[in-house]
């Protein structure tokens, strides 16, 4: 089974309005994170948010906002008043355990976000 | 605000080759991460690094790759005899490592092609 699903490859939307993008995950442990990023067309991956399995606030960063639900293990990202700039692939991903070890991150295959006038 | 970067930005080579890519990690960082990204597929983990050991290796790292922090600031990857399915961008990432929860940094990625 695939730990992270993203079923939106591709999600259109207007300028100024908000957009949510669908995120989720699998995991059998209890304490894990989700992480939200962003990559532009140039390639790099930027960190938008995070949201840690503890965390009873949804986590917010300026005009992202993680919308966490637990008992359906889901960890939307809403991006509110879109922009031109806000056009780009975003990938959902996981870090389960409560670190030590590796750490390592798992994505999901991303979806790509334009933004329309 | 510091940020990891990696070196060279594009790499192409010819199959059977050795590439080493280079990273420098955010410098107050103590777990280093390579990533790579197959055109237009998901991010995969390839390797996580930590007080100069291999803490996690994925499937696809196998003999071939090696990573290695051979002076203070940078961390290498290297592949010792590249295929064409080698060709992809790999990332470089790097956290504190002062809890469990902080956030891996990526750096902007060396596009490989191996022709």
């Amino acid at each position: 089974a695939q730990k992270i699903t993203q079923t939106q490859p591709g999600m259109f939307v207007q300028e100024k309005e908000a957009v949510t993008l669908d995120c989720t995950y699998d995991t059998s442990d209890q304490s894990y994170g989700l992480f939200w990023y962003k990559q532009p067309s140039s390639g790099e991956m930027i960190f938008l948010i995070y949201q840690g399995s503890y965390d009873e606030q949804n986590a917010t960063e300026g005009r992202y906002s993680l919308n966490f639900q637990k008992a359906r293990k889901s960890a939307n990202l809403v991006i509110s008043a879109s922009q031109l700039g806000d056009s780009a692939m975003y990938f959902c991903a996981m870090r389960e355990g409560w670190g030590g070890g590796g750490n390592k991150l798992t994505f999901g295959t991303g979806t790509q976000l334009k933004v329309e006038l | 605000e510091p940020e990891v970067t990696q070196t060279p930005s594009h790499q192409v080579t010819q199959m059977g080759q050795e590439v080493i890519l280079r990273c420098v990690p955010i410098s107050n960082h103590l777990y280093f991460y390579w990533y790579r990204q197959i055109l237009g597929q998901k991010v995969e983990f390839l390797v996580s690094f930590y007080n100069n050991e291999i803490s996690e290796k994925s499937e696809i790292f196998d003999d071939q790759f090696s990573v290695e922090r051979p002076d203070g600031s940078n961390f290498t990857l290297k592949i010792r005899s590249t295929k064409l399915e080698d060709s992809a961008m790999y990332f470089c990432a790097s956290r504190t490592g002062r809890t469990p929860t902080d956030t891996q940094y990526f750096g902007p990625g060396t596009r490989l092609t191996v022709l």
